[in-house]
């Protein structure tokens, strides 16, 4: 099945630091990837929408200049966490959808980065 | 205002029975609505999809319904394991090419 790759897996660093994180499809193209927050026993929240070759969409109330994405190839986008607080400590899980298929293709998921800043 | 809701934050049941779970949704208008199950630390793994012209859609022990008119999807477990314990999140299109999660519903089922 389609495998979605993210890493790291965990980061642990101190206030001020700028944290990458990478999602990568592993035997599929995406052109569009999504990244997602998610807080203790709450849904995941749609932060942005990652389009290869193109700048990202933003969901409302996220900052694009604190959350910097960048989809360079069909198989990995990056987000990077820019002098990262500890409120912006949290679950943060990538996605992507198969560019072959329809929209309503299911996402795969990775498993995922827990960033803890100190 | 737009919500998806799933209605109840844990479920109990006993093995073997069957689960049910629920998701309500306001004011959005799906074209097909997603399964999805997470265990915890990891991501979402997608379960099964439901279209709008679609009652209900089956899977080994799995079952979904969707019902347009109530605003409502139901996620059916028979034969429950323990290996099923896990959050399970209803998640829809909002017709803008992005995906829409609940809060999801954590089932635990005992031996």
């Amino acid at each position: 099945g389609a495998v979605v790759s993210q890493h790291p897996s965990r980061v642990i660093c101190k206030s001020g630091t700028s944290v990458k994180i990478e999602c990568r499809s592993l035997d599929f193209q995406a052109t569009t990837m999504f990244w997602y927050r998610q807080f203790p026993k709450q849904s995941l929240m749609l932060m942005a929408t990652s389009n290869e070759g193109s700048k990202a969409t933003y969901e409302q109330g996220v900052e694009k200049d604190k959350f910097l994405i960048n989809h360079a190839s069909l198989t990995l986008s990056t987000l990077t966490v820019t002098s990262a607080h500890p409120e912006d400590s949290s679950f943060y899980i990538c996605s992507a959808r198969d560019s072959r298929g329809r929209r309503n293709q299911p996402q795969h998921f990775g498993d995922g980065t827990r960033l803890s800043i100190l | 205002s737009q919500k998806i809701e799933q209605n109840s934050e844990a479920l109990n049941i006993q093995e073997g029975k069957t689960a049910t779970l629920t998701c309500n949704y306001t004011n959005y208008s799906p074209a097909y609505l997603q399964w999805y199950r997470q265990d915890p630390g990891r991501g979402p793994v997608f379960l099964l999809l439901i279209r709008e012209n679609e009652k209900e859609k089956r899977k080994e022990r799995l079952k979904v319904t969707f019902d347009t008119t109530l605003k409502q999807s139901l996620f059916h477990i028979t034969a429950s394991q323990p290996a099923d314990s896990a959050t399970y999140l209803c998640a829809l299109d909002d017709n803008n090419n992005d995906m829409r999660f609940g809060a999801g519903t954590r089932l635990t089922v005992k031996p």
